[in-house]
């Protein structure tokens, strides 16, 4: 079946720090990859998306690069600050399932001033 | 944005009760909304399809007479938790999506904290 597996956290860090979650996928077809972000007391907001490989979504300065061959979807942004703090969810989703998303299990990211 | 509400937030009640969540999307119509379940320090777990009009799809391995779904309206959506029992404490959260059949955006409730003592 499909799965997702995300790095454990939690993940501390200080401002303006490189920020680099790691996310891996198990799938029965080609999938869609997301990232989602969950701030506190929030309902999961999408971040950023990628349909085919070697896509790269980008959004409010994180990224991740859709890699086939090592089936990975890392997000990545440069410089931290304390307003990202939040969990974050990869995802993915298989063409033939409507609508159906396929979880990790979530990092919670701390940013300290 | 799009949003989308639940209420409660959060509900306590006693084993043997059934309790209702309902989701709501505010500023959209939803033919479809789907129902999560999130345990400590795990994944969001699909547990069904909703679609207006029609019954849900669940997912397997989840009871459909213990968690019904009705999805009355383009608007709500209401997942009742029936005989609830404290191992059905969770997080539910639901999320709506716009008409499109294969639409990626997703709107997620803040979720619904539910105890059973």
């Amino acid at each position: 079946g499909d799965s997702v597996t995300q790095m454990e956290g939690p993940v501390t860090l200080s401002e303006e720090a490189f920020l680099t979650i790691n996310c891996t996928y198990t799938a029965t077809g080609y999938p869609s990859l997301f990232w989602y972000v969950q701030y506190p007391g929030e309902g999961l907001q999408l971040l950023l998306k990628a349909t085919k490989a070697d896509d790269k979504g980008s959004n409010k300065g994180f990224e991740a690069t859709y890699r086939k061959e090592t089936t990975s979807f890392h997000l990545e942004k440069g410089s931290v600050q304390v307003s990202d703090s939040a969990v974050y969810f990869c995802a993915l989703k298989v063409g033939t399932s409507y609508g159906k998303l396929t979880f990790g299990q979530g990092t919670i990211l701390t940013v300290h001033p | 944005g799009a949003v989308v509400s639940q209420h409660p937030s959060w509900v306590i009640c006693k084993s043997g009760t059934s309790v209702k969540i309902e989701c709501r999307s505010l500023d959209f119509q939803a033919t479809t909304m789907f129902w999560y379940r999130q345990f400590p320090k795990q994944s969001l777990m699909l547990m069904a399809t909703s679609n207006e009009g029609s019954k849900a799809t669940y997912e397997q391995g989840v009871e459909k007479d213990k968690f019904l779904i009705n999805h009355a309206s383009l608007t709500l959506s209401t997942l009742t938790v029936t005989s609830a029992h404290p191992e059905d404490s969770s997080f539910y959260i639901c999320s709506a999506s716009p008409p499109g059949r294969y639409t990626d955006t997703q709107y997620f409730g803040p979720g619904t904290r539910l105890t059973v003592l």
